[in-house]
This record gives C-alpha cells, structure tokens and sequence, in this order.
C-alpha cells in the first residue's frame, strides 16, 4: 500500500518562499501522477499542480508564476515550492498521488502551512 | 476555470437511510468527474472516478452517475462511518476543480 508523507515548515513569513517536500513509501513512483493539492481553513480543496514520474508538470494558471513541482524518482519524493507568500496561502496542503493525472488515490495527512509574520 | 457546484450544502439523514448528492458543473467535463469523501482532519479519500467506477475497496453502497454537466452520488443506506464531507472534481479541463462539498450529517 502506497504511503505519503508531506514534511516542511508550518510557519512562513509572507513574501518568503515555502518549501514542501512528500515522502513516497510502499511502492514505485513510476507510472503515477503526483501532485499538490491545498484547501485553506473552511475553505474548499484548490489543485496547485502535478508532476509525472518523468518530470513533466502541470500548473494551475492562478499560481503559475510562483510554484514549482519536481521529482527525485531516486529519493521517492516529490516536492513543492511556492514564492512570494501572503496570507492567502495559509491553507493544509495535500500531496496526492495516482495512476491518472485527474484522480489521486492515494493522499498524505495534510500539513497546515500558516502565512504570518 | 470550470465551477462546480454542490447541493445541497447539508443534507441531514438517519442512518439506514439513502443520501443523494448533486454535482452541477458550468460547461460539459464528458464523464471525467471524481467523488471524494472528508471526515473532519483527515485527507479526502477517492470514492468515484470516471462518474461511476468505485475505487478499491469502496463499498458498493456508493454508486455514480451522469454525465456532460449533471452528476450524482448516491449512498443507498447510510453508515454511520459514512457522515462526513463528500466533493466533487472535474478533470475534463485544466485546472482541474471541486466542489464545495455537501456535509451529511446525521438526523
């Protein structure tokens, strides 16, 4: 059974760069879609983008210009990084995995990332 | 972007009883629609893909369908495990988007 783990700071100060990394154990990265998915506090869930196991990605057009998804098929871990944060990034932040870019089956516990000073 | 629309917003439901979600979405998404379930600090868990496919290990009481802009969800006898928040995904077009969610809870 596919495990995801999302690690990282929960604490950023806006306009600083966040830095979320997900651990993938119990199985291969290869042939799976992996992404980032995040859902701000009473809020629904919002896709911030995915990464296949090739390295290709795709990104959400709202936030385009501030993120980057890549992979290490090496470490069995994918990562995120998203620039210039404010306080409407404050959200749980999701990686998701799954064998279609659309639908994810396996998910991590979620990690709360609050923008503050 | 394409929006997805849910409602009820909250349907209240005994336990035994059958639950029936709606999905509308603002311009056709084919049958490329999800269902997911939330319970309360916990990580969405696929339910449906493909408007109707159950996901493994997903009980049969769950059950998709429709099509173009039109979807349901149908749970045929609640569970008491089954009182969460449901949402729906659309990944016809990119960037792929939910619902707001419909949160069953209990009569």
């Amino acid at each position: 059974q596919v495990q995801l783990q999302e690690s990282g700071p929960g604490l950023v100060r806006p306009s600083e760069t966040l830095s979320l990394t997900c651990s993938v154990s119990g199985g291969s990265m290869s042939s799976y879609f992996w992404s980032w998915i995040r859902q701000p506090p009473g809020k629904g869930l919002e896709w911030i983008g995915y990464v296949y196991h090739s390295g290709s990605t795709n990104y959400n057009p709202s936030l385009k210009s501030r993120v980057t998804i890549s992979v290490d098929t090496s470490k069995n871990q994918f990562s995120l990084k998203l620039t210039s944060l404010s306080a409407a990034d404050t959200a749980v932040y999701y990686c998701a995995g799954g064998r279609s870019s659309g639908w994810y089956d396996y998910w991590g516990q979620g990690t709360l990332v609050t923008v503050s000073s | 972007e394409i929006v997805m629309t849910q409602s009820p917003a909250t349907l209240s439901v005994s336990p035994g009883e059958r639950a029936t979600l709606s999905c509308r979405a603002s311009q056709s998404v084919r049958s490329n629609l999800a269902w997911y379930q939330q319970k309360p600090g916990q990580a969405p868990r696929l339910l449906i893909y493909e408007t109707s496919t159950r996901a493994t290990g997903i009980p049969a009481r769950f059950s998709g369908s429709g099509s173009g802009t039109e979807f349901t969800l149908t749970i045929s006898s609640l569970q008491s495990e089954d009182f969460a928040v449901y949402s729906c995904q659309q990944y016809n077009n990119w960037p792929w988007t939910f619902g707001h969610g419909t949160k069953v809870e209990i009569k």
